[in-house]
Parts: C-alpha cells; sequence; structure tokens
C-alpha cells in the first residue's frame, strides 16, 4: 500500500539538542512538505520541497533544516535554534503538474499526510 | 497575514443534524479549495474539494459551497454522526501560482452529541 511513513511517532528532547524527524513516501510524489501543528494555529508551513535537491522556506523556516537528496526521502531537523519547538509535526506529499515542480492539488491528487510525530522537549 | 480563515474555533451539534463549517479567504488568486479531518494523533485526511469554476459539490452526506463573491465557503454535513467529530480544515490553493502550495486555516473542532 502506498503512504506516507513518518518516525518516530513520539520523540522526547533536552533543550539544546537537535533532532531528526523522518518522512518517507512511497506514492512516487515530486512534492514533499513539512508541517507543524499547535493547538488553536492550525497547520502552518515549515518548508516544503517540489524536486529532489531543491526546496523552500514555508512561513515558519526558523530553527528547522530540511535535505531532499532522495525523491521518497524528506528529513526534518529541528535545531536548538527552535524557541519553541514542542509540536505535532506532519509530513505531506503531493503530485507535480507534468513535471513542472508545481504541486498537482486536483481530483485524486491531493495532499496525502503521515501520521505525525510529536516532538516534546524536557 | 492569514489568507485563510476559519473564525469558529468550535461547533457543536446533535446527531442527524446539520453542520456548517465556515470558512473565508482574502487571496482572490486561489481556484482551488479543500476540506481535510483530523483526528487527534492522526494526520489530516482529504474530505471534499471544490474548484472556483463551481459552486457546489457534493459528496454523500458532504457539500461544499462556494461564494466566490464574498470569498467564503462553507462545508455541510447532513446528518451529522458522531463519528465526523474532529477538527476540520479548509484550504486554498492558487493552481496557477509557480510554487504552489496549500494555505490553511486554523481549524474548527466539530463535536457531535448523541
Amino acid at each position: 500500500d502506498g503512504g506516507i511513513t513518518q518516525s518516530p511517532k513520539y520523540l522526547f528532547r533536552k533543550e539544546g539538542q537537535n533532532v531528526t524527524l523522518s518522512c518517507e513516501q512511497n506514492l512516487n510524489h515530486d512534492a514533499m512538505y513539512w508541517y507543524r501543528q499547535d493547538p488553536g494555529q492550525g497547520l502552518r508551513l515549515i518548508y516544503y520541497s517540489q524536486i529532489v535537491n531543491d526546496f523552500q522556506k514555508g512561513d515558519i523556516a526558523e530553527g528547522y533544516s530540511v535535505s531532499r537528496e532522495k525523491k521518497e526521502s524528506f528529513p526534518l531537523t529541528v535545531t536548538s535554534a527552535q524557541k519553541n519547538p514542542t509540536a505535532f509535526y506532519l509530513c505531506a506529499s503531493s503530485r507535480s503538474v507534468g513535471g513542472s515542480g508545481r504541486a498537482d492539488y486536483s481530483g485524486a491528487n491531493v495532499l496525502t499526510f503521515g501520521a505525525g510525530s510529536r516532538l516534546t522537549v524536557l | 497575514d492569514q489568507q485563510v480563515k476559519q473564525n469558529s474555533p468550535s461547533l457543536s451539534v446533535q446527531e442527524g443534524r446539520i453542520s456548517i463549517l465556515n470558512c473565508d479567504y482574502t487571496n482572490s488568486m486561489f481556484d482551488y479549495f479543500l476540506w481535510y479531518k483530523k483526528y487527534p494523533a492522526e494526520g489530516p485526511t482529504f474530505l471534499i474539494s471544490i474548484s472556483s469554476i463551481k459552486d457546489k459539490n457534493e459528496d454523500g452526506r458532504f457539500t461544499v459551497f462556494l461564494n466566490k463573491s464574498a470569498k467564503h465557503l462553507s462545508l455541510h454535513i447532513v446528518p451529522s454522526q458522531p463519528g465526523d467529530s474532529a477538527v476540520y480544515f479548509c484550504a486554498a490553493t492558487d493552481r496557477g501560482s509557480t510554487l504552489g502550495r496549500l494555505y490553511f486555516g486554523r481549524g474548527t473542532q466539530l463535536t457531535v452529541w448523541p
């Protein structure tokens, strides 16, 4: 079955430590995204990548870093520079329009989410 | 600045009645709108969408209405069931944009009680 796998599901971190959240997809999607969910804040975009070896900052990129070395993988590193890292993190992917790199959300090609990773800073 | 707004953080409805969730947007370039449903500790799942060339789209108990002049859309659930209790996110995108991304509202917590 195709889907998005996020790991770990739960992660605890001490202040000052960097942590990396894994996201793997086998949907053959070109575009991948990281969102953060906080109570009352909805889904806020951290980073997104439309093609391998390229990514763009979203609305709240400070304190985070990403890489996109493979089409299937888009890991997110939460660095010690992130002031308030405790949150629920969601990875997502979508198909692109004819290889253009532009995400195609129409019809069946909607944004597909993983199950999420909850990060708690102790 | 929030381009997609869901001004009601919560809604409580009795089972069997209609649930109406509202969403407003500010960007006139948005031409495709989606609703996602999210249970606690899970990822959101796609529910229903509508293109700006339509004003209504139906899928079973779920209907989305779009009023472009008012920049407003709404999700109707009829009849509401206890299993519909979840957070509902409205999202929008400009499909002509080079970058292409979804903008989400803050969500509305729907509670359907027996």
